[in-house]
């Protein structure tokens, strides 16, 4: 067990919805990283929050959006989906902000969108 | 930007023998290499790091590194498999500055009895 709790750990929806994925960190992890892995594009790294604040984004998507929260759980907002959403969700969290500091995997949330 | 290779989406070796996995980067500023495992309907579990520190990486279940600049490589060895090795393996980079992970296709590694 990592530390890293995401719920849900399945969610079947469909194309136009929106959904919310939950990361709850560490204990004491003050950076949440989100990526995607999908058969097609593999594990892309999606955005990056540090104490509340954006940190880094990467191939993140308009109709995406996260935010991190006062006590540290983050949230990944997916909206107007596409069967190409249809993917494993992944959310990791490290002590510093420094990619060099082991980052810790949660079990990931699987997306299928019908 | 940097980037990474990892050479077979798919390995087999036989319980006892060498594993080797192998991963080649590219970076225009010294990187930071890593290694994850991923076992099925789990998350990535961190093999090993390499931080400019030693160039010979030991990490966790038996499994080193070695990153050698000069063939841009840092390919992943097990002296002797066990079935429990059995996973997908990703390699990854990054570079000071640039916060996140880029990872390779993954090796998916089957030990066979």
């Amino acid at each position: 067990d990592s530390g890293v709790t995401q719920t849900p750990k399945h969610l079947i929806t469909a194309t136009g919805q929106r959904v919310t994925l939950r990361c709850s960190p560490r204990s004491g992890d003050l950076s949440v990283y989100w990526y995607q892995q999908s058969l097609d594009q593999g594990l892309q790294f999606l955005i990056q929050y540090y104490n509340g604040e954006e940190r880094a984004k990467g191939n993140i998507l308009e109709r995406f959006s996260a935010q991190q929260f006062p006590d540290l759980h983050s949230e990944l907002n997916l909206s107007s989906l596409e069967l190409g959403d249809s993917a494993l969700y992944f959310c990791a969290s490290s002590a510093s902000g420094r990619v060099s500091t082991e980052a810790f995997f949660g079990q990931g949330t699987r997306l299928t969108v019908v | 930007a940097q980037s990474v290779t990892q050479l077979g989406s798919h390995v087999s070796v036989s319980e006892g023998a060498l594993v080797l996995l192998r991963c080649n980067y590219s970076s225009s500023v010294p990187p930071y290499l890593f290694w994850y495992v991923q076992y099925p309907n789990q998350g990535l579990q961190l093999l090993l790091k390499y931080t400019s520190a030693a160039t010979l990486v030991k990490g966790i279940n038996g499994f080193e590194a070695e990153f050698k600049k000069s063939e841009t490589s840092f390919h992943l060895t097990k002296p002797s498999a066990h079935m429990s090795d059995a996973a997908e393996y990703f390699c990854a980079v990054s570079i000071f500055g640039n916060e996140q992970l880029t990872f390779g296709t993954g090796t998916r590694l089957t030990i066979i009895p």
